[in-house]
């Protein structure tokens, strides 16, 4: 079955880089329409869409954070990594990754999150 | 910042019929991309529960229905009940932000 999990740093300094790792399995990101995208969620607050990459290795990422985040993958350890430079106590949030198919099926299946807190 | 503006919160009785709406603009549900919504009972991550404007994954209760119009979507939860009792989300895609997905604001279901 497909499952995803977060993981990295609980607790980040201000201006620190953020380095979260998405381990999945159930799935190749190398199948023709794939996607794992990265989601936040600030305490009390909405989702907040941050990053995507596809099968085909294309990466889009939120119009108004895209200077500070990057996004890759490695294939053959299924594993998706997704970086926030210049990280701020407002980043506080908890992060999660999520498949899509590009069928439509929305994001069919999500990690349990991980938070991550923003403080010196 | 979210592109997709929902009500706050919306409640009801035990057996009622609750509706939430999801309005965009132009450029994301009006665009004809599909609306999907997404239901988050506290402390866990979000689960979908309509996707394609209006279907629902295998195990999803058929009270749980959705629709899309012009540049507006609705979830509606016909017989509400107490396990109902969580955030919703409507999401998007929006042609003005570059491929990006678009969340709406989120709603709370309160159940009396």
């Amino acid at each position: 079955q497909v499952t995803l999990r977060e993981s990295g740093p609980a607790l980040v300094k201000p201006t620190q880089t953020l380095t979260l790792t998405c381990t999945f399995s159930g799935f190749s990101l190398s199948t023709s329409g794939m996607r794992v995208s990265w989601i936040r969620q600030p305490p009390g607050k909405a989702l907040e869409w941050l990053a995507l990459i596809d099968w085909d290795d294309d990466k889009y990422y939120s119009t108004s954070l895209k200077t500070r985040l990057t996004i890759s993958r490695d294939t053959s350890q299924n594993q998706v990594v997704f970086t926030m430079t210049n990280m701020d106590p407002v980043d506080t949030a908890t992060y999660y990754c999520a498949r899509e198919i590009s069928s439509g099926l929305g994001l069919d299946f999500w990690g349990q999150g991980t938070v991550v807190t923003v403080s010196s | 910042q979210s592109v997709l503006t929902q009500t706050p919160s919306v409640s009801g009785a035990p057996g009622q019929r609750v509706t939430i709406s999801c309005t965009g603009s132009s450029s994301n549900i009006g665009a004809g991309y599909d609306v999907h919504w997404y239901q988050q009972l506290p402390g866990t991550a979000p689960k979908v529960l309509i996707y394609g404007n209006n279907n629902r994954p295998s195990g999803v209760p058929d009270r749980f229905s959705g629709s899309k119009s012009d540049t507006s979507a609705s979830l509606v939860i016909t017989g509400l009940q107490a396990e109902d009792e969580a955030d919703y989300y409507c999401q998007s895609y929006d042609s003005s932000l570059s491929g990006s997905h678009v969340f709406g604001t989120g709603t709370k279901v309160t159940v009396l």
